[in-house]
Parts: structure tokens; C-alpha cells; sequence
């Protein structure tokens, strides 16, 4: 079954360190891959997406994701943390089935350290 | 509205209690989505919606949960004879067009309703 795995359920950095998020899809002739945050008692935002194209995303927030397909990955970068960043972060992949449906991993929960 | 809103926000129910927990989309989407995500998980899907026809109900847990979308806007989720393990956040979610095989669009989440199940 297609299946999306974040690695890591938990990562502290400090703040103004780079961070990098791990996400594997297993597999889809086309991924649609994105990254979604959730703050506390917050809904799911969009950070950014891969349809086609250019596989160095960029999003919002200063984050960029890099699609490889060799690795069946789309990993999460942001080259400096800031506080404001802790949140969970959720990949997810398109289900192919016609109708969409979103496939999240279970998530990974960012702390920041001052 | 300028996003997906839900409601309510937090709902506390007695176990065997009905509970009904609504979706207002971005105006003018076409698909809407429902998602429950436990505690500590990412969402799981629920139900998908094109317009008011309801397309596929594959993640409902049971048929205590029942969803419709009579006007092919507001949807509403409920449960009837809420059990503990449907203690949950469900998400509700519209894009605008109508999704295919070759192509895929982005999904406008809300903030969730947070049910409680006592």
C-alpha cells in the first residue's frame, strides 16, 4: 500500500541552526508530494509542494524541500531556524487513485532551542 | 470566507451521545475532504465529497459516522453513539477542481474540531 514515512518523531535544534526533515514516499509513477505545519491547536498549512518540474522546491517561511526521486525522497530544509518555527511537520503524497486523498506520515515534531 | 472554517471548535461528549461537527469551505471548491487524526498521528482520511456527491466513503471507521454535503457547500460529519476511540481532531479540507489521474490540487485545510468522547 502506499505509504509515507517520516524518520524522525522528534528533533530539537537551536535557534539560527539549519534544520533538514525526512521524508520517504514508497512509491507513484507521480508524486504529489507537500509539507504541511501544525502549530498547537492549529490547523494544517501549507508549506510547499512538488507536482512536476524543478525539483528544488521553495516555499513559505524560508523552507525549501528537494525532490529525489533515486531516494524516494522529499526531504525539508531551512537553512535558519527561528523560534517561531516549532510546530509539527507533516509530509504527505497523493493517493493515486482518482480522488486525491492525501497520505500523511505520522509527523515530526520540531523544538527549538533559544 | 478567506479560508476552510469548522465548528465547533471543541466538542466534549458522553460516550453514546450523536454528535454532528461542521465544514464551511473555501467558496466555490469544488472537492472537500474529511480527515480524523489521533493524537500523536497525521491525519488519516476519511471522506471525499465532488460537490454533493459523496465519492468515496472508504476511511469511515464504522457506520456510526455519516457525512453529506447536500448543496455541495457546507458538509457536515456526524457520529452517532460516540465511542472513545472516536476521540480525535477531524479536519475537513476543499480544493477547487475536481481531482484525476493526472493531476492533483492543493487541499485548504481548517483548523479542526477537537471531539472528546467521555
Amino acid at each position: 500500500a502506499q505509504s509515507v514515512t517520516q524518520p524522525d518523531i522528534h528533533i530539537t535544534v537551536s535557534e539560527g541552526a539549519s534544520l533538514e526533515l525526512r521524508c520517504n514516499y514508497s512509491y507513484g509513477a507521480t508524486p504529489y508530494l507537500f509539507w504541511y505545519v501544525q502549530s498547537p491547536g492549529q490547523g494544517l498549512q501549507l508549506l510547499l509542494k512538488y507536482f512536476s518540474g524543478d525539483t528544488l522546491v521553495q516555499g513559505i517561511k524560508g523552507f525549501e524541500a528537494e525532490f529525489k526521486r533515486s531516494q524516494s525522497s522529499f526531504n525539508l530544509r531551512k537553512p535558519s531556524v527561528h523560534w517561531s518555527d516549532a510546530a509539527e511537520y507533516f509530509c504527505a503524497d497523493t493517493l493515486e487513485d482518482g480522488y486525491n486523498k492525501l497520505i500523511f506520515g505520522a509527523g515530526t515534531r520540531l523544538a527549538v532551542h533559544p | 470566507g478567506a479560508g476552510v472554517s469548522q465548528s465547533p471548535r471543541y466538542k466534549v461528549a458522553k460516550r453514546g451521545q450523536d454528535v454532528a461537527l461542521r465544514c464551511d469551505p473555501i467558496s466555490g471548491h469544488v472537492s472537500l475532504f474529511w480527515y480524523q487524526q489521533a493524537l500523536g498521528q497525521g491525519p488519516e482520511f476519511l471522506t471525499y465529497f465532488q460537490n454533493e456527491a459523496q465519492l468515496d466513503k472508504s476511511g469511515l471507521p464504522s457506520d456510526r459516522f455519516f457525512a453529506e454535503r447536500p448543496e455541495g457547500s457546507v458538509s457536515t460529519l456526524k457520529i452517532q453513539r460516540t465511542q472513545q476511540e472516536d476521540s480525535a481532531v477531524y479536519l475537513c479540507a476543499s480544493s477547487l477542481h475536481t481531482p484525476g489521474l493526472e493531476t492533483t490540487d492543493t487541499q485548504y485545510f481548517g483548523p479542526g474540531t477537537r471531539l472528546t468522547v467521555l
